[in-house]
């Protein structure tokens, strides 16, 4: 079974903290994102990655950043935890080469107090 | 920006009724997928269309990508509660590794 992990389901974390999630998926897949979901505003992409080391912003960088340095784990960090970064995060990936069949993780509600 | 427009929004029906979810766009796509996810999980992928004018069926869901590329609807026949969920479109560029997604239909089916 093709399996995409995130390392927490909940987090709650102060305000101005160094944020981390992790995800790690077993397909060997080339690309890898990061999403927010927020009620009414579906699934917006905040980094996506192609490569191993290599990295794109997406709709909604700021705030954020992001680590690729094994081909199964993408990372992102949340430079300074801020309210309004309170959201469900969820990571994904797809095999690349035109295939953009995505498999998600189970997402990490993100609480920012 | 490429825009996926889902319809409608919200969604509240009797088991046994049936119902489409549409996906419409201005924007050509070389493919399209639907997704459904419920409360606390990730999304999770149930068919990708790629060919204009192609139908899908999977047990009691239709997915239909209209003839221009440029919409899709998903059929369900005699809904269940088990169809409840919020369901996503999706689409994707030719040579473009990240999609699109709409802003999804929240589907609830009342026993």
């Amino acid at each position: 079974d093709v399996k995409v992990t995130q390392s927490s389901r909940y987090l709650v974390k102060r305000t101005g903290e160094k944020v981390f999630l992790e995800c790690v998926q077993d397909m060997d897949h080339e690309n890898m994102f990061w999403y927010r979901q927020d009620p009414g505003l579906g699934l917006r992409l905040i980094y996506f990655s192609y490569d191993v080391k290599m990295k794109e912003k997406g709709d909604i960088p700021e705030g954020y950043s992001v680590s690729r340095e094994k081909k199964e784990r993408f990372s992102l960090i949340l430079e300074s935890a801020s309210t309004n970064q309170t959201s469900m995060y969820l990571c994904a990936s797809s095999g690349g080469w035109g295939n953009t069949e995505a498999f998600f993780g189970q997402g990490t509600r993100l609480t920012v107090v | 920006t490429q825009l996926l427009e889902q319809s409608p929004q919200f969604l509240s029906i009797q088991e046994g009724e049936n119902l489409t979810v549409y996906c419409n766009s201005s924007s050509v796509f070389s493919s399209l997928q639907w997704y459904r996810q419920e409360p606390g999980e990730g999304p999770v992928l149930l068919v990708t269309v790629v060919t204009g004018g192609e139908v899908k069926k999977l047990k009691r869901l239709t997915f239909q990508f209209g003839d221009a590329r440029k919409d899709s609807s998903l059929h369900i026949t005699a809904a269940q509660p088990g169809d409840t969920g919020l369901y996503l479109c999706a689409g994707g560029f030719q040579g473009a590794q990240k999609l699109v997604f709409g802003q999804g239909t929240r589907l609830t089916i009342n026993p």
